[in-house]
C-alpha cells in the first residue's frame, strides 16, 4: 500500500531536548514537506526538499532542521531552539513534473502531534 | 493582503442544503488550484482538483475565476459526514503550494 507514515504520532519534549520527527514515502514522489498546524490556524511550511541532499527553508525554519539523504525520507528534527514546538506536524509529498507548470497535488502523511512535557 | 483568503466561518446548514465556499488569491501568476478537506485532528486530504473550465465530482463542483481571481467549491445536497474544514489550496507557478487557513463547515440534522 503506497503512502506516506509519519512516526511517531504522539511526541513529548522535554525543555532543552531535540527531538526528531520521522517520515517516510513509498510513493516514488520527488518532493516532501514539512508544515506545521496550531489549533484553528492553516499549514505552515517549515523547509521543502526537491531532490535528494538538497532541501531549503520554508516560512518558520528557524529551531528546525531536516535532512534528505534518501528520497523515501525526510525527518524533521525540532531543536531546543525552538520555543514553542507545541503543533501538529505534517508532512507531505508531491510528485515534480518537469517542463510542466501545472503543479501536482500533496500527499499527507496522519501527523505527528508534539508536545511539551 | 494576505496570498490567499478563505471566510473561516463556520457556515452551518442543515442536511440536504447547497453550500458554497469561495477562496481569493492575490498572485495572478498562480496556475494550479485544489480544494482539501481536513477533519478534526486529521491531516488534510485532496478532495478535487480546479479545472480552467470548472470541474465536478458527485455533489461537489469547483470553479476558477481568473478574472476576480478566486476558485470556489459549492456542495449539493449536503451530508452529516461533509463536516469538515475545507481548505483551498494555490500555486503561484513554482512547487510551493499556499494554502488558505481553511473554511469550516458544520452539517446538521
Amino acid at each position: 500500500d503506497g503512502g506516506i507514515t509519519q512516526s511517531p504520532k504522539y511526541l513529548f519534549r522535554k525543555e532543552g531536548q531535540n527531538v526528531t520527527l520521522s517520515c517516510e514515502q513509498n510513493l516514488n514522489h520527488d518532493a516532501m514537506y514539512w508544515y506545521r498546524q496550531d489549533p484553528g490556524q492553516g499549514l505552515r511550511l517549515i523547509y521543502y526538499s526537491q531532490i535528494v541532499n538538497d532541501f531549503q527553508k520554508g516560512d518558520i525554519a528557524e529551531g528546525y532542521s531536516v535532512s534528505r539523504e534518501k528520497k523515501e525520507s525526510f525527518p524533521l528534527t525540532v531543536t531546543s531552539a525552538q520555543k514553542n514546538p507545541t503543533a501538529f506536524y505534517l508532512c507531505a509529498s508531491s510528485i515534480i513534473v518537469q517542463g510542466q507548470m501545472r503543479w501536482q497535488p500533496q500527499h499527507f502523511g496522519d501527523g505527528t502531534r508534539l508536545s511539551i512535557l | 493582503r494576505k496570498e490567499v483568503e478563505q471566510d473561516p466561518g463556520p457556515f452551518n446548514v442543515p442536511e440536504g442544503a447547497t453550500v458554497a465556499f469561495n477562496c481569493t488569491y492575490s498572485n495572478s501568476a498562480s496556475q494550479s488550484f485544489f480544494w482539501y478537506r481536513q477533519d478534526c485532528r486529521k491531516e488534510p486530504k485532496l478532495l478535487m482538483s480546479v479545472y480552467s473550465s470548472g470541474n465536478e465530482d458527485g455533489r461537489f463542483t469547483a470553479q476558477l475565476n481568473r478574472a476576480s481571481q478566486y476558485i470556489s467549491l459549492l456542495i449539493r445536497d449536503s451530508k452529516l459526514s461533509d463536516s469538515a474544514t475545507y481548505l483551498c489550496v494555490v500555486n503561484g507557478g513554482s512547487y510551493i503550494p499556499t494554502f488558505g487557513r481553511g473554511t469550516s463547515l458544520i452539517v446538521h440534522p
